[in-house]
């Protein structure tokens, strides 16, 4: 399996707090991801990067911002959560082959109240 | 609007019987296509892919179909397991392993 860890697990926040989720891997990829699963929609890509200090905007970005300072770890921010971000949050890494092949963290559960 | 459509949000199975999960898709300069398969408190699995310039590939009980001009793909599990029980997602890929999902399917095997 690819040694990718994502922290925390589980948090529960109020609406307007500052909330980070870290994927952490092992596998040195060059790209990473982050994508979040809802009812209906499936996984939807929020940002990507493709280096340290690259990073682009996914489909569903609003709200958050990313941080890749080193290759093992992607940081994802939600600078003030809000309730329609309550979600279960997939990090993912890649060794950039385009042939679409992820591997995928456990998640992060994240409740905004 | 959704590039990747999975049109059944479940299906049900006798064991030993065939799994056909479909999907269609809007945007033909997708390179591959993938399943994913998920179970509760996991991240996604890789199932099978193929790329876009064929249009079959088989891993074992696993086989995709594409049909390009229809654009649309399908997963046969022959025969389908107990342990085939879970949230299948079909994917498409463009460029920078930049991946586009359906919704999910939830696949129920009954024993």
């Amino acid at each position: 399996d690819a040694g990718i860890t994502q922290s925390p697990r589980h948090k529960v926040t109020e609406t307007g707090t500052p909330v980070t989720l870290r994927c952490h891997q092992t596998e040195n990829h060059r790209y990473m991801y982050w994508y979040r699963q809802d009812p209906g929609h499936g996984l939807r890509l929020i940002h990507y990067s493709y280096g340290v200090k690259d990073t682009d905007k996914g489909e569903v970005s609003d709200g958050y911002s990313v941080s890749r300072s080193k290759t093992e770890d992607f940081l994802l921010t939600l600078e003030s959560a809000t309730s329609s971000q309550t979600s279960v949050y997939f990090c993912a890494i890649s060794e950039g082959q385009n042939t679409g092949e992820l591997f995928f963290g456990e998640g992060s559960r994240l409740t905004v109240l | 609007d959704q590039q990747v459509k999975q049109n059944s949000p479940s299906l049900s199975v006798q064991e030993g019987r065939i799994s056909i999960l479909n999907c269609d898709y809007t945007n033909s300069m997708f390179d591959y296509f993938l399943w994913y398969k998920k179970y509760p408190a996991e991240g996604p699995t890789f199932l099978i892919s193929i790329s876009s310039i064929k249009d079959k590939n088989e891993d074992g009980r696993f086989t995709v179909f594409l049909n390009k001009s229809a654009k649309h793909l399908s997963l046969h599990i022959v025969p389908s397991q107990p342990g085939d029980s879970a949230v299948y997602f079909c994917a498409a890929s463009g460029y920078g392993n930049k991946l586009v999902f359906g919704a999910g399917t939830i696949l129920r095997v009954k024993s």
